[in-house]
């Protein structure tokens, strides 16, 4: 079946520090690739997609970009904020079969950035 | 305007207990899905509805989950009798669209179960 793995935290940085989460994924097909944050007591709310292969999601300073050949899809942002403190989660979504709703999770990470 | 509503935002209870969870959808999206959020197990969809018929309701552990969407702005997740493995945060999330079609899922703030 569909899986997802992205690296564990705790990650701890300090504020301008560069990020890179690792995600890589094993499904059938193209699925597509997702990447969800989630700040403190609130739900997940979806920070940047992308649908087929090359394709490079980005949204408030992060990307990531969709690579088959190493079924990777690895978030990254240049220089992180306090405000970035908050837990990821990588998601993919199966474009075959009859479940094109379903969202497939890895654990997530806790991101942790210092002033 | 409103996201997702669930309530509890929290909830204590003990082992044995009937407990009931609320969601009410954005208005307009006909697509409902509960999750349970663990450190164990991640997160894991429990039971997908669409124009409030259940589609999907393969993720539901056990007898002792159940879910009902009486219309399009209300759905519950009933445990009973609940366990202190069931200790949990359960989301409810809504998007619009067909069953079988994807389109992005809006999550509420989730409910903090504890089971004792």
């Amino acid at each position: 079946g569909d899986s997802v793995t992205q690296m564990e935290g705790p990650v701890t940085l300090s504020e301008e520090a560069f990020l890179t989460i690792n995600c890589t994924y094993t499904a059938t097909g193209y699925p597509s690739l997702f990447w969800y944050v989630q700040y403190p007591g609130e739900g997940l709310q979806l920070l940047l997609k992308a649908t087929k292969a090359d394709d490079k999601g980005s949204n408030k300073g992060f990307e990531a970009t969709y690579r088959k050949e190493t079924t990777s899809f690895h978030l990254e942002k240049g220089s992180v904020q306090v405000s970035d403190s908050a837990v990821y989660f990588c998601a993919l979504r199966s474009n075959s079969g009859g479940s094109n709703y379903k969202l497939t999770f890895g654990k997530g990470t806790l991101l942790t950035v210092n002033p | 305007d409103a996201g997702v509503i669930q309530s509890p935002r929290h909830e204590v209870t003990e082992m044995g207990q009937e407990v009931t969870l609320r969601c009410k959808p954005i208005s307009g999206h006909n697509s409902l899905f509960w999750y349970r959020q663990t450190m164990m197990r991640g997160l894991e969809l429990l039971i997908y509805f669409n124009n409030n018929v259940p589609i999907d309701d393969s993720g539901m552990p056990e007898d002792r989950f159940s879910a009902k969407m009486p219309n399009a702005s209300f759905s519950t997740l009933k445990i009973q009798p609940s366990e202190p493995r069931d200790s949990a945060v359960y989301f409810c999330a809504s998007s619009t669209g067909t069953s079988g079609s994807y389109n992005e899922q809006f999550f509420g703030p989730g409910t903090r179960l504890t089971v004792l």
